[in-house]
């Protein structure tokens, strides 16, 4: 069954760094997301991506997260000043749009710890 | 706004119990609903789900029934496993030009106990 990777599974950073979390999402979907659970609260929604260009974001995504679709099958999120706030397990996920209610398909995460 | 409560953990039952997790919803419209399961180490997968009223969502012996009346979307399995020791994500998605967007609840871990 496809399934959407993410790499890589552990990321450690220094406060005030730049990472770059990347997803390969299943071939054929058409939406793309991004989540991000810290630890011991729930799961939240940062953004979603459509046809190129951010649908919808959450008040979390602000100026130092940006999204990218640089070719056909990746789909990248980017913090640009890591904030120690910013630890977290980052899950991409993608669906296939075919209605509005077609579920999401989640990686295994990416765990960011920022130091 | 959108909101999921779902109960607390974690809950530790022994193989072959009946196992109930409770999740209710608060939603404008006609939300879709779904119980996703994180096995030790992995992402989330989706388990079940269900698009209207009334509809029954099932999986793996697992079952909930969308109840409108009582905005309730809980989780059943007849007898457990050792094997279903994992956390259960309930989520309310709303769907539109945005996509699915889902709202989860706080996730119950659930200990199957030979």
């Amino acid at each position: 069954e496809p399934e959407v990777t993410q790499t890589p599974s552990h990321q450690v950073t220094q406060m005030g760094q730049e990472v770059i979390l990347r997803c390969v999402p299943i071939s054929n979907h058409l939406y793309f997301y991004w989540y991000r659970q810290i630890l011991g609260q729930k799961v939240e929604f940062l953004v979603s991506f459509y046809n190129n260009e951010i649908s919808e974001k959450s008040e979390i995504f602000d100026d130092q997260f940006s999204v990218e679709r640089p070719d056909g099958s990746n789909f990248t999120l980017k913090i640009r000043s890591t904030k120690l706030e910013d630890s977290a397990m980052y899950f991409c996920a993608s669906s296939d749009g075919q209605s509005y209610n077609s579920p999401l398909h989640f990686g295994n995460g990416t765990r960011l710890t920022v130091t | 706004g959108n909101s999921v409560t779902q109960m607390e953990g974690p809950v530790t039952l022994s193989e072959e119990a009946f196992l109930t997790i409770n999740c209710t919803y608060t939603a404008t419209g006609y939300p879709s609903l779904f119980w996703y399961v994180q096995y030790p180490g992995e992402g989330l997968q989706l388990l079940l789900k269900a698009t209207k009223a009334d509809d029954k969502g099932s999986n793996k012996g697992f079952e909930a029934t969308y109840r409108k009346e009582t905005t309730s979307f809980h989780l059943e399995k007849g007898s457990v496993q050792v094997s279903d020791s994992a956390v259960y994500f309930c989520a309310l998605g709303r769907g539109g030009a945005a996509g699915n967007k889902l709202t989860f609840g706080g996730g119950t871990r659930v200990l199957v106990k030979p």
